[in-house]
């Protein structure tokens, strides 16, 4: 498909045990961003890349949360130890070029559920 | 940090009827105003963008209007259908990299 991919859609832990998640950004978009929905609550913003800048990790709620994007497409979000509160859907989104002035599109999203 | 409201926070209405979606931001300075969809249990789904340089944009049944100068965004939907049902989600982007998005608008539309 066109759009952009995520995978798992759902996925339930143990807590304590570490989680990555996928994204598949549209081909030719070189900005990724991840977001975080709680259950009731807004987006929350995690990581931006563009490029081949260095990413803004500004949104990252803890150290036991990272994110890589490799060959500038791929990008995988990684959640250590993982915890009840990190309970959420995680969305991923891609932009054309420069993230500024173009349209960003999301993914279905990845269901997290850490019992 | 900037601050996005969406008012109401829920609105019913009868099959046919036009209604009006607003958003309310803190900062003039923006790049971008998107509206988007979002079905219970699924992703978001992008209806419009507006650049900062742009009044509005229409699509179909959908028009969003832009005033920077008062922090406003409105997305118009005319004649609505029981399709129509979803939350309304608005997200300014400005100088930094993120959007940021209201805590969205919960549609329904009785058939």
């Amino acid at each position: 498909g066109a759009g952009v991919s995520q995978s798992p859609s759902n996925k339930v832990t143990e807590k304590g045990k570490d989680v990555e998640l996928r994204c598949d950004p549209i081909s030719g978009h070189t900005a990724l961003y991840w977001y975080r929905q709680s259950l009731g609550q807004g987006l929350e913003f995690l990581i931006y890349f563009q490029g081949n800048s260095a990413p803004d990790k500004s949104g990252l709620p803890s150290d036991r949360f990272s994110a890589e994007r490799t060959g500038g497409s791929v990008s995988t979000l990684t959640i250590q130890r993982t915890q009840q509160e990190d309970s959420a859907v995680y969305l991923c989104a891609s932009s054309l070029g420069d993230a500024r002035s173009t349209e960003a599109f999301f993914g279905q999203g990845t269901r997290l559920t850490v019992v | 940090k900037q601050e996005v409201t969406q008012i109401p926070a829920a609105l019913s209405v009868p099959e046919g009827e036009n209604l009006v979606l607003n958003c309310s931001f803190t900062d003039s300075a923006i790049y971008n105003l998107q509206w988007f969809r979002q079905d219970p249990g699924k992703g978001l789904t992008s209806l419009l963008l507006i650049q900062s340089s742009q009044r509005e944009q229409t699509s179909g049944r959908l028009n969003a209007s832009l005033d920077k100068s008062s922090g406003r965004s409105t997305l118009y939907i005319a004649a609505s259908q029981p399709g129509d049902s979803a939350t309304y989600l608005c997200a300014e982007q400005n100088t930094g990299n993120q959007f940021y998005f209201g805590t969205g608008t919960s549609l329904t539309v009785i058939p």
